[in-house]
């Protein structure tokens, strides 16, 4: 089944332990990005990969680290988290040789830092 | 960055059509027009895109301005399950808005029984 899958799903963590929040694309996609949702602000573009160590900043990428070593994993990583990336986070892939650029996104994973 | 303006939100009657407004005008000549929905406790999903036509397709139809500058999602008749954020962006696979999506706030769509 085409999916994309982030881990953990819900976490809760305090103020400046590191943390990594994976994505990983099983359909070949060359482009990954992640955003935060955050209420009344909707969704925010936090970084994103055209393909394999290409990587660019987006809307609100202070904080955030991502790598993109392998196609198909692109993992969010938080140095020193504050509380206010407490935030429910989504990864989402799409091909890029396309007319179409469909995103596929994963079903989300809710951060709280205390 | 290529932005799009929609409503905060819209309400709509179950089994009635409900029609989702967005603006663009700065649209390229490249750019599809991509609509998502966001169910609750969900991730985004795609609903449908276009580029200067009007496009079917078992969840919904776009309608495409002439000028391309705004383009209306249409919920035949709309369904309780219907009820989400819905989301208007632009993309190009050939240009500046290839990485870079700027997805807003949505509209909050609220359907009643």
């Amino acid at each position: 089944e085409a999916q994309v899958t982030q881990n953990p799903r819900y976490l809760i963590t305090v103020t400046g332990k590191k943390l990594t929040v994976t994505c990983s694309q099983n359909m070949n996609h060359e482009y990954m990005s992640w955003y935060r949702q955050d209420p009344g602000l909707g969704l925010r573009q936090i970084y994103y990969s055209m393909n394999v160590e290409v990587t660019d900043k987006g809307d609100v990428p202070e904080g955030y680290k991502v790598s993109r070593k392998e196609k198909r994993n692109f993992p969010l990583i938080l140095e020193s988290p504050s509380p206010n990336q407490t935030s429910l986070y989504f990864c989402a892939s799409s091909l890029l040789v396309s007319n179409t650029g469909e995103l596929f996104f994963g079903e989300g994973s809710r951060l709280t830092v205390l | 960055d290529a932005k799009t303006t929609q409503p905060n939100s819209m309400e709509s009657n179950e089994e009635e059509p409900v029609h989702l407004p967005c603006n663009h005008s700065t649209i390229s000549g490249t750019d599809y027009i991509h609509w998502y929905r966001q169910l609750p406790s969900q991730g985004p999903e795609y609903v449908i895109h276009g580029l200067t036509s009007n496009v079917n397709n078992r969840m919904a139809s776009l309608a495409i301005a002439e000028d391309r500058k705004s383009s209306t999602l249409i919920l035949h008749r709309a369904t309780l399950r219907d009820a989400a954020v819905y989301y208007c962006i632009l993309r190009d696979v050939r240009g500046s808005t290839l990485g870079r999506l700027y997805f807003g706030r949505g509209t909050q769509l609220t359907v009643w029984p």
